[in-house]
């Protein structure tokens, strides 16, 4: 069955950057692209980009441009999330998920809590 | 972006009840709107897709309808897992955009 597993909760210094993983298993991971989405109490979901598992493209949320950046290693069937320059507002509960269809999500991690506290 | 307004924003109905969540974007999607159900602890799961397309698993007292700006998703005979979030998501223009999610719980 398809699943994504995701890397654990995150206290971070303001400042400072996060990796957060998101390992594929289940499924052709080079056949689906993997996307990534915050969620906060007060602002809901946001989409913040996705990157193409079989090429490395990205395309990002102009919202999240220098925020987030995108990789994958194909040989681990693993995509990462780094976030960088950590404020308070970055604090959220990020999911991956695959993108099934045209920006659909049919399948998704079960979320890293991201706290940012100095 | 598109923006997606849903209400209400929160909802308490009765087992048994038929209940209604409204989604309106800012310009016309085409019938491109998911919804998505999350489940209290749990990530989101998708439910409906283009507007009306039930997802694998999904039972069928969930619905979708609607076109242009505005949609709905309509759950028949509630049931105590029905007990949610739920978020409406356009895929028409990238970035896809969601709406701020209708709490339902029980009477």
């Amino acid at each position: 069955q398809v699943q994504l597993q995701q890397s654990g909760a995150e206290l971070a210094k303001p400042g400072s950057s996060v990796k957060i993983s998101c390992k594929a298993s289940g499924y052709t991971f080079t056949s689906y692209y993997i996307s990534w989405i915050k969620q906060t109490t007060g602002q809901g979901l946001e989409y913040i980009g996705y990157i193409n598992t079989g090429s490395g493209g990205t395309n990002y949320n102009e919202k999240f441009k220098g925020k987030a950046t995108l990789t994958v290693d194909k040989s681990s069937s693993t995509a990462f999330m780094q976030l960088s320059s950590l404020t308070p507002d970055d604090s959220a509960v990020y999911y991956c998920a695959r993108e099934g269809n045209w920006g659909l999500f049919d399948y998704w991690g079960q979320g890293v809590m991201v706290t940012v506290s100095s | 972006d598109i923006q997606m307004t849903q209400s209400p924003a929160s909802l308490s109905a009765s087992l048994g009840e038929t209940v209604t969540i409204e989604c309106l974007a800012s310009e016309d999607i085409y019938s491109n709107l998911a919804w998505y159900q999350q489940k209290p602890g749990k990530s989101p799961q998708l439910l409906i897709y283009y507007a009306n397309s039930l997802n694998d698993g999904v039972p069928s007292r969930f619905s979708g309808s609607g076109s242009g700006t505005q949609y709905s998703l309509k759950i028949n005979s509630l049931q105590s897992e029905d007990v949610s979030i739920y978020f409406c998501q356009q895929n028409y223009d990238s970035p896809w955009t969601f709406g701020g999610g209708t709490k339902l719980e029980l009477k």
